[in-house]
């Protein structure tokens, strides 16, 4: 496609269950970022990879969080034993390495946790 | 500690006037700087950067300028246009592929 495309738009689910949340990048992106946000807040820094490596995971709030591109394109961010406090829009961006530097998003992924 | 501040959480400006949206950082390496406007039930999209060399860009209605010493930006609308009504973020890296961080927003509306 043409733009960042994540799936799902929405998900629902219950305190304790695991999440898998997916990024799409615009095609030859090499650089993927994934923010999170809340309501009333700006996107919040979580990882971001180069390829198949994450570069800075320095924003994952703890270690039932990871993200994995194993192939340098498509992502996903997954999250074990999910709390309240992880409902958020998710939010992926790709940009060109050596470009600009403007990050394309996504429409990002709205998680609810009951 | 939050490295990039919009101090103002909301706008008002009259269709046709100039909207001046302020943006402050504490982290003196950024060098990088961002703009982006978001609608509801969209993702960010991108306005307009400048970098540390610079301390003024310019894209048709939108001049950024940029305030180095000061640790300040601001981005300049005109003339402000009731499409413009967005939530807007201001945006810093420390280079231009490094991590960017994003400030909390300002949600603009333009009142025809």
């Amino acid at each position: 496609g043409a733009g960042v495309s994540q799936t799902p738009s929405n998900k629902v689910t219950e305190k304790g269950k695991y999440v898998e949340l997916r990024c799409d990048p615009i095609s030859g992106h090499t650089a993927l970022y994934w923010y999170r946000q809340s309501l009333g807040q700006g996107p919040e820094f979580l990882i971001y990879f180069q390829g198949t490596g994450a570069a800075d995971d320095s924003g994952l709030p703890n270690d039932r969080f990871f993200a994995v591109r194993p192939e340098g394109s498509v992502s996903t961010l997954k999250i074990q034993r999910t709390e309240r406090g992880d409902s958020a829009v998710y939010l992926c961006a790709s940009r060109v390495s050596g470009g600009l530097g403007e990050l394309f998003f996504g429409e990002g992924s709205r998680l609810t946790v009951l | 500690d939050q490295q990039v501040k919009q101090n103002s959480p909301s706008l008002s400006v009259q269709e046709g006037r100039i909207s001046i949206l302020n943006c402050d950082y504490t982290n003196s390496m950024f060098d990088y700087f961002l703009w982006y406007k978001k609608y509801p039930a969209e993702g960010p999209t991108f306005l307009i950067s400048i970098s540390s060399i610079k301390d003024k860009n310019e894209d048709g209605r939108f001049t950024v300028f940029l305030n180095k010493s000061a640790k300040h930006l601001s981005l300049h609308i005109v003339p402000s246009q009731p499409g413009d009504s967005a939530v807007y973020f201001c945006a810093a890296s420390e280079t231009s592929y490094d991590k960017v961080i994003f400030g909390p927003g300002t949600s603009l509306s333009v009142i025809p």
